[in-house]
Protein backbone atom coordinates (compact mmCIF):
# COMPACT_ATOMS: atom_id res chain seq x y z
CA UNK A 1 0.00 0.00 0.00
CA UNK A 2 1.16 3.18 -0.73
CA UNK A 3 -0.06 6.52 1.27
CA UNK A 4 0.46 10.39 -0.14
CA UNK A 5 0.77 13.13 2.52
CA UNK A 6 1.74 16.71 2.42
CA UNK A 7 -0.80 18.37 0.06
CA UNK A 8 -2.15 21.47 0.53
CA UNK A 9 -2.93 25.19 -0.73
CA UNK A 10 0.47 27.24 -0.98
CA UNK A 11 0.91 30.87 -2.67
CA UNK A 12 2.81 30.75 -6.35
CA UNK A 13 6.62 30.83 -5.05
CA UNK A 14 5.92 29.04 -2.12
CA UNK A 15 7.23 25.18 -1.36
CA UNK A 16 5.62 21.79 -0.31
CA UNK A 17 7.27 18.36 0.97
CA UNK A 18 4.88 15.58 -0.30
CA UNK A 19 5.71 12.20 1.51
CA UNK A 20 4.84 8.65 0.17
CA UNK A 21 4.72 6.29 2.86
CA UNK A 22 4.62 2.74 1.49
CA UNK A 23 3.14 -0.73 3.60
CA UNK A 24 3.86 -4.26 2.68
CA UNK A 25 7.42 -4.06 0.97
CA UNK A 26 10.55 -2.13 1.43
CA UNK A 27 9.74 1.24 -0.86
CA UNK A 28 14.19 1.13 -1.03
CA UNK A 29 14.02 -2.05 -3.41
CA UNK A 30 11.81 -0.52 -5.79
CA UNK A 31 11.89 1.87 -8.74
CA UNK A 32 9.58 4.90 -8.03
CA UNK A 33 7.62 7.56 -9.46
CA UNK A 34 5.46 10.30 -9.08
CA UNK A 35 2.92 11.31 -11.26
CA UNK A 36 0.83 13.80 -11.42
CA UNK A 37 -2.76 14.47 -12.84
CA UNK A 38 -4.38 18.72 -12.96
CA UNK A 39 -8.10 18.41 -12.58
CA UNK A 40 -9.66 17.54 -15.59
CA UNK A 41 -6.91 16.15 -17.12
CA UNK A 42 -4.41 13.62 -17.93
CA UNK A 43 -1.48 11.64 -16.29
CA UNK A 44 2.08 13.74 -16.45
CA UNK A 45 4.98 11.57 -15.32
CA UNK A 46 6.76 13.65 -12.68
CA UNK A 47 10.17 12.54 -11.27
CA UNK A 48 11.84 9.05 -11.04
CA UNK A 49 14.18 7.39 -8.47
CA UNK A 50 15.27 3.82 -8.73
CA UNK A 51 17.06 1.86 -5.88
CA UNK A 52 20.50 2.93 -6.47
CA UNK A 53 21.17 6.98 -7.19
CA UNK A 54 19.62 7.42 -10.73
CA UNK A 55 17.45 10.39 -10.69
CA UNK A 56 15.18 11.95 -13.68
CA UNK A 57 12.77 14.62 -13.49
CA UNK A 58 10.35 15.95 -16.23
CA UNK A 59 11.89 19.22 -17.90
CA UNK A 60 8.39 21.42 -16.19
CA UNK A 61 9.99 20.09 -12.89
CA UNK A 62 13.42 20.10 -13.35
CA UNK A 63 15.65 22.59 -10.93
CA UNK A 64 12.28 22.99 -8.72
CA UNK A 65 11.25 19.54 -7.56
CA UNK A 66 13.41 17.04 -5.60
CA UNK A 67 12.82 13.61 -5.15
CA UNK A 68 14.46 11.65 -2.59
CA UNK A 69 14.16 8.57 -0.32
CA UNK A 70 13.76 8.46 3.35
CA UNK A 71 14.50 4.39 4.20
CA UNK A 72 13.91 4.78 7.72
CA UNK A 73 10.31 5.84 7.53
CA UNK A 74 9.66 3.50 4.06
CA UNK A 75 8.74 6.61 2.50
CA UNK A 76 9.25 8.60 -1.05
CA UNK A 77 9.59 12.23 -0.97
CA UNK A 78 8.71 14.91 -3.32
CA UNK A 79 10.06 18.45 -2.39
CA UNK A 80 8.60 20.97 -4.39
CA UNK A 81 10.11 25.07 -4.59
CA UNK A 82 9.07 27.79 -6.38
CA UNK A 83 5.56 26.47 -7.51
CA UNK A 84 3.38 27.89 -9.77
CA UNK A 85 -0.33 27.77 -10.85
CA UNK A 86 0.23 25.23 -13.55
CA UNK A 87 2.16 22.84 -10.19
CA UNK A 88 -1.76 22.56 -9.37
CA UNK A 89 -2.48 19.01 -9.87
CA UNK A 90 -3.35 15.82 -7.53
CA UNK A 91 0.30 14.11 -7.28
CA UNK A 92 0.18 10.15 -7.15
CA UNK A 93 3.42 8.07 -6.24
CA UNK A 94 3.39 4.66 -8.02
CA UNK A 95 5.96 1.69 -7.80
CA UNK A 96 7.67 0.42 -10.60
CA UNK A 97 9.45 0.66 -14.22
CA UNK A 98 7.80 -0.79 -17.21
CA UNK A 99 4.73 -1.36 -14.96
CA UNK A 100 3.15 0.46 -12.20
CA UNK A 101 1.69 -1.61 -9.97
CA UNK A 102 0.98 -0.11 -7.23
CA UNK A 103 -0.26 3.58 -6.87
CA UNK A 104 -1.08 5.91 -4.13
CA UNK A 105 -4.70 7.95 -3.35
CA UNK A 106 -3.12 10.68 -4.37
CA UNK A 107 -2.48 14.08 -2.55
CA UNK A 108 -3.98 17.58 -4.00
CA UNK A 109 -1.43 20.50 -4.36
CA UNK A 110 -3.12 23.65 -4.95
CA UNK A 111 -1.23 26.88 -6.17
CA UNK A 112 -3.05 29.99 -5.44
CA UNK A 113 -2.79 33.25 -4.33
CA UNK B 1 10.45 13.41 -26.33
CA UNK B 2 8.32 10.55 -27.28
CA UNK B 3 4.76 11.52 -28.08
CA UNK B 4 2.10 9.18 -27.58
CA UNK B 5 -1.22 9.92 -29.48
CA UNK B 6 -4.00 7.91 -28.35
CA UNK B 7 -7.24 7.06 -30.58
CA UNK B 8 -10.57 8.06 -30.53
CA UNK B 9 -10.74 10.72 -27.67
CA UNK B 10 -13.79 9.21 -26.80
CA UNK B 11 -15.36 5.71 -27.30
CA UNK B 12 -19.37 5.62 -27.28
CA UNK B 13 -20.67 1.91 -26.63
CA UNK B 14 -23.01 -0.53 -24.95
CA UNK B 15 -22.26 -3.28 -22.29
CA UNK B 16 -21.07 -6.19 -24.43
CA UNK B 17 -19.53 -4.86 -27.33
CA UNK B 18 -16.09 -4.64 -28.48
CA UNK B 19 -14.29 -1.71 -27.37
CA UNK B 20 -10.96 -0.98 -29.98
CA UNK B 21 -8.54 1.40 -28.04
CA UNK B 22 -5.60 3.01 -30.30
CA UNK B 23 -2.00 4.33 -28.61
CA UNK B 24 0.53 5.77 -31.27
CA UNK B 25 4.19 6.44 -30.50
CA UNK B 26 6.08 9.31 -32.41
CA UNK B 27 9.32 7.33 -32.31
CA UNK B 28 9.10 3.07 -32.37
CA UNK B 29 9.43 1.52 -29.19
CA UNK B 30 10.63 -2.04 -27.84
CA UNK B 31 7.23 -4.02 -27.43
CA UNK B 32 8.46 -4.23 -23.86
CA UNK B 33 8.21 -0.54 -23.24
CA UNK B 34 4.40 -0.11 -23.64
CA UNK B 35 1.72 -0.15 -20.59
CA UNK B 36 -2.02 0.46 -20.51
CA UNK B 37 -3.58 2.17 -17.39
CA UNK B 38 -7.11 2.48 -16.48
CA UNK B 39 -8.74 4.82 -14.37
CA UNK B 40 -12.14 5.15 -12.94
CA UNK B 41 -13.56 8.87 -11.50
CA UNK B 42 -11.70 9.88 -8.76
CA UNK B 43 -9.75 6.95 -8.92
CA UNK B 44 -6.14 6.21 -9.22
CA UNK B 45 -4.70 4.64 -12.25
CA UNK B 46 -4.74 1.24 -12.13
CA UNK B 47 -2.10 -1.05 -14.28
CA UNK B 48 -3.40 -2.91 -17.22
CA UNK B 49 -1.69 -4.20 -19.73
CA UNK B 50 2.51 -4.11 -19.70
CA UNK B 51 5.03 -5.29 -22.21
CA UNK B 52 2.31 -4.31 -24.67
CA UNK B 53 0.34 -7.36 -24.03
CA UNK B 54 0.98 -8.77 -21.16
CA UNK B 55 -2.25 -9.04 -18.44
CA UNK B 56 -1.12 -7.29 -14.72
CA UNK B 57 -2.06 -9.58 -11.93
CA UNK B 58 -5.67 -9.77 -11.49
CA UNK B 59 -6.97 -8.01 -14.81
CA UNK B 60 -9.69 -10.19 -16.64
CA UNK B 61 -8.96 -12.06 -20.29
CA UNK B 62 -11.03 -9.26 -21.60
CA UNK B 63 -8.24 -7.80 -21.81
CA UNK B 64 -5.73 -7.67 -24.54
CA UNK B 65 -2.68 -5.76 -25.54
CA UNK B 66 -1.24 -6.24 -28.62
CA UNK B 67 1.05 -3.96 -31.44
CA UNK B 68 4.72 -3.45 -31.82
CA UNK B 69 6.97 -0.83 -33.73
CA UNK B 70 4.66 2.82 -33.36
CA UNK B 71 1.40 1.04 -33.46
CA UNK B 72 -0.43 -0.46 -30.03
CA UNK B 73 -3.90 -1.66 -29.34
CA UNK B 74 -6.19 -2.30 -26.38
CA UNK B 75 -8.97 -4.02 -26.95
CA UNK B 76 -12.44 -5.04 -24.57
CA UNK B 77 -13.61 -8.17 -26.17
CA UNK B 78 -17.02 -7.55 -24.17
CA UNK B 79 -17.45 -4.44 -22.38
CA UNK B 80 -18.70 -5.12 -18.70
CA UNK B 81 -20.66 -2.17 -16.63
CA UNK B 82 -17.04 -1.66 -14.84
CA UNK B 83 -15.13 -1.24 -18.00
CA UNK B 84 -16.43 2.63 -18.56
CA UNK B 85 -13.32 4.98 -17.59
CA UNK B 86 -10.76 6.60 -19.28
CA UNK B 87 -7.68 4.47 -20.63
CA UNK B 88 -3.92 5.41 -20.77
CA UNK B 89 -0.70 4.23 -22.56
CA UNK B 90 2.36 5.34 -21.05
CA UNK B 91 5.82 4.33 -22.85
CA UNK B 92 9.23 3.70 -20.95
CA UNK B 93 11.71 3.80 -23.56
CA UNK B 94 15.28 4.63 -23.13
CA UNK B 95 15.42 7.92 -21.77
CA UNK B 96 12.37 9.78 -19.80
CA UNK B 97 10.73 11.49 -20.42
CA UNK B 98 8.20 8.71 -19.98
CA UNK B 99 5.13 10.09 -21.35
CA UNK B 100 1.35 8.97 -20.81
CA UNK B 101 -0.98 9.33 -23.71
CA UNK B 102 -3.90 11.96 -23.58
CA UNK B 103 -6.33 9.65 -22.28
CA UNK B 104 -9.39 7.70 -24.35
CA UNK B 105 -12.56 8.19 -22.24
CA UNK B 106 -15.20 4.82 -22.99
CA UNK B 107 -18.34 6.45 -22.08
CA UNK B 108 -21.56 3.94 -22.04
CA UNK B 109 -23.75 4.62 -24.91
Amino acid sequence: QLVESGGGLVQPGGSLRLSCTASGFTLSSYEMNWVRQAPGKGLEWVSYINSGTTIYYADSVKGRFTISRDDATNSLLLQMDSLRAEDTAVYYCARGWLRSDFWGQGTLVTVSS
Amino acid sequence: EIVLTQSPGTLSLSPGERATLSCRASQSLPTSYLAWYQQKFGQSPRLLIYGASTRATGIPDRFGGSGSGTDFTLTISRLEPEDFAVYYCQQYGSSPPWTFGQGTRVEIK
